[in-house]
């Protein structure tokens, strides 16, 4: 079975800081990882993807974010915060790609001036 | 349309009255997913169809709901005998799972307000 958890509800960064949302997981089998993005009033999309290759994944819009095994983690982060960064962001966890995917509860960025 | 397609987009119905919200995937995608969305709950599984396989119904919250997938296409979730509880956006989103690693494509949701 998969879990994954959001620390965080709701982050406040100031434009031009650094952006981490965290995010932990719980899989029993090796996971895929995903961070998906809804912005106001629109639907969900994907931001960017771990799928066992590179560690490292850098996704749209500057995003970026790492697999960390040991510590079960798959942080968001993103150098420099823009005001259109300003959305809700999830997490999600696969065991495979015939599993299903499930989400965290998510969190909100809001950026300020 | 090229994209997944949900219907209705908004439901304002009756405690007690049943409802039906209709998803069309993104053609040939195999994988087939309903979350439910309320505020400040995240997005909550529901069901998942994948091919030919068995549906994954793990997460429906009571036998008031159901949900179905002919032909490998068209999904349709029930919700019998509607509460309060139940009002929240319902998101379908479909996947072509080989070489894409369960990448989710999501519509644009039915919010169902239940009176």
């Amino acid at each position: 079975a998969q879990s994954v958890t959001q620390l965080g509800s709701h982050v406040s960064v100031s434009e031009g800081a650094l952006v981490l949302l965290r995010c932990n997981y719980s899989s029993s089998v090796p996971p895929y990882l995903f961070w998906y993005v809804q912005y106001p009033n629109q639907g969900l999309q994907l931001l960017l993807k771990y799928t066992s290759a590179a560690t490292l994944v850098k996704g749209i819009n500057g995003f970026e974010a790492e697999f960390k095994k040991s510590e079960t983690s798959f942080h968001l982060t993103k150098p420099s915060a823009h005001m259109s960064d300003a959305a809700e962001y999830f997490c999600a966890v696969s065991g495979g790609s015939a599993s299903k995917i499930i989400f965290g509860s998510g969190t909100r960025l809001s950026i300020r001036p | 349309g090229a994209g997944v397609s949900q219907s209705p987009s908004n439901k304002v119905t009756e405690k007690g009255k049943d409802v039906e919200l209709r998803c069309d995937p993104i053609s040939g995608h195999t994988a087939l997913y309903w979350y439910r969305q309320s505020l400040g709950q995240g997005l909550e599984f529901l069901i998942y169809f994948q091919g030919n396989s068995a549906p994954d119904k793990s997460g429906l919250p009571s036998d008031r709901f159901s949900a179905e997938r002919t032909g490998g296409s068209v999904s349709t979730l029930t919700i019998q005998r509607t509460q309060q509880e139940d009002s929240a956006v319902y998101l379908c989103a479909s996947s072509l799972v080989e070489g894409m690693g369960g990448e989710l494509f999501f519509g644009e949701g039915s919010r169902l307000t239940v009176l």
